[in-house]
């Protein structure tokens, strides 16, 4: 079976510009959190969702958003990119009502 | 604020022998303790979990061990291997709330040398 999916594998935007970024979550999950990791840090939580809806978000901006499609993949877009939003953006999909996150291999994003 | 404290921050270790990482948090709410592996260039792969009502988890050559009342947890790798090289993320769960989103501690940059 396919693990998650993520694209693209890299982006390069510049300030200032929107980015969106696509997960596909493993056959049979219906739920999909995003992280943002930070070269040398441990990965961050930015939201989940699940039945399409916004379940949990972390401590980021509203220029952080996502959405959820009826496939349970998912999108999160960033507005108004900051240098400071250079990252490796991870997907991690998990069976609703259960513990266990798969992470894909993550979209590395670089603004300039 | 870090929820999960996480050390050592890099670990040098020569094959065969048991690298431990340790972490340490504050937060009781906390209710699943997983480990993660992660190679550069990909994303971060589950090892092995645990919950608060388990003082220990084997699975393989990776074991954890949950102190609940000290609230510290650690992850031993017996028999170490040069392709055990990576790094190491402890994470947590909060209860309640209904979301999933797990808190990381840094990492430990694990190095097994042959």
């Amino acid at each position: 079976d396919a693990g998650v999916t993520q694209s693209p594998t890299h982006l390069i935007k510049t300030r200032g510009q929107h980015v969106t970024l696509r997960c596909s979550p493993i056959s049979g999950h219906k739920s999909v959190s995003w992280y943002q990791q930070v070269l040398g840090q441990g990965p961050q939580f930015i939201f989940q969702y699940y039945e399409k809806e916004e379940r949990g978000r972390g401590n980021f901006p509203d220029r952080f958003s996502a959405r959820q499609f009826p496939n349970y993949s998912s999108e999160l877009n960033v507005n108004a990119l900051l240098l400071g939003d250079s990252a490796l953006y991870l997907c991690a999909s998990s069976l609703v009502g259960y513990y266990e996150q798969y992470f894909g291999p993550g979209t590395r994003l670089t603004v300039t | 604020q870090q929820q999960v404290k996480q050390s050592p921050q890099s670990l040098i270790v020569q094959k065969g022998g048991i690298p431990i990482i340790n972490c340490a948090y504050e937060n009781t709410a906390f209710d699943y303790f997983p480990w993660y592996q992660q190679f550069p260039g990909k994303g971060p792969a589950l090892l092995i979990a645990i919950r608060p009502d388990v003082s220990e988890k084997k699975e393989g050559r990776f074991t954890i061990s949950f102190n609940k009342s000290a609230k510290q947890f650690s992850l031993h790798i017996m028999d170490s291997q040069p392709g055990d090289s990576a790094t190491y993320f402890c994470a947590a769960r909060e209860s309640g709330g209904g979301a999933d989103g797990l808190t990381f501690g840094k990492g430990t940059h694990l190095i097994i040398q042959p």
